[in-house]
């Protein structure tokens, strides 16, 4: 089965710092594709980064960017020059093939920003 | 812009009764979810459905059931609310086919059933 594991509850940074958020994940399916979605205290998901397996890049959106380590199954999420606005819980998904192409989706982890 | 809806943002049941919470989005995608989400436990999916009248039960499917009489409409149902049910519910959707990132999530609905 597939699996998703972030084992981060909580990760603290100041302001313009980097910051990296872990993930990591279990599968036999060489096809697959990762998600990150930012999940602020108003509860919605908001899409930040896609990786397909077979990418040869890694995935890169403004700030955000994917350290796609497909030999070691980990797929972090780097923030550059952090803002308080990224306060917010962060989820690591992968979309399973087997559950009609659900995501199935990490634990989070709960990112503060500090001045 | 795909947008899914979600009935209802705050709901408050009591123990025993039937909920119904629906999901409705605007683009004719396939591939409906449903999560709930809890502190610490993240989203874990209930049922889901990649058509009209069909269903499939994910990974926590017990004491819910849906239905999909309409491609657009997705709706989860608490045959007999419990206080264990109390949770956050997001619904989701996708396009389908080779569209292999467009998922669209709803705002949630946080339930409290006393």
């Amino acid at each position: 089965a597939q699996k998703i594991t972030q084992t981060q509850p909580g990760m603290f940074v100041q302001e313009k710092e980097a910051v990296t958020l872990d993930c990591t994940y279990d599968t036999s399916d060489p096809s697959y594709g990762l998600f990150w979605y930012k999940q602020p205290s108003s509860g919605e998901m908001i899409f930040l980064i896609y990786q397909g397996s077979y990418d040869q890049q890694n995935a890169t959106e403004g700030r955000y960017s994917l350290n796609f380590q497909k030999a070691r199954k980990s797929a972090n999420l780097v923030i550059s020059a952090s803002q308080l606005g990224d306060s917010a819980m962060y989820f690591c998904a992968m979309r399973d093939d087997q559950a009609g192409t659900a995501l199935i989706f990490g634990k989070g982890t709960t990112l503060s920003v500090s001045s | 812009d795909v947008k899914v809806t979600q009935s209802s943002r705050y709901l408050v049941k009591r123990t025993g009764e039937k909920v119904f919470l629906e999901c409705v989005q605007d683009m004719d995608h396939e591939n409906m979810f449903w999560y709930r989400q809890d502190p610490g436990l993240g989203l874990r999916l209930i049922y889901f459905s990649y058509d009209v009248k069909m269903k499939e039960k994910g990974d926590i499917p017990e004491g819910y059931s849906v239905s999909r009489e309409k491609k657009e409409r997705f709706s989860l149902i608490l045959e007999s609310a419990s206080t264990n049910q109390t949770s956050m519910y997001l619904c989701a959707s996708r396009l389908g086919g080779t569209e292999l990132k467009g998922y669209t999530f709803g705002s949630g609905t946080r339930l409290t059933v006393v």
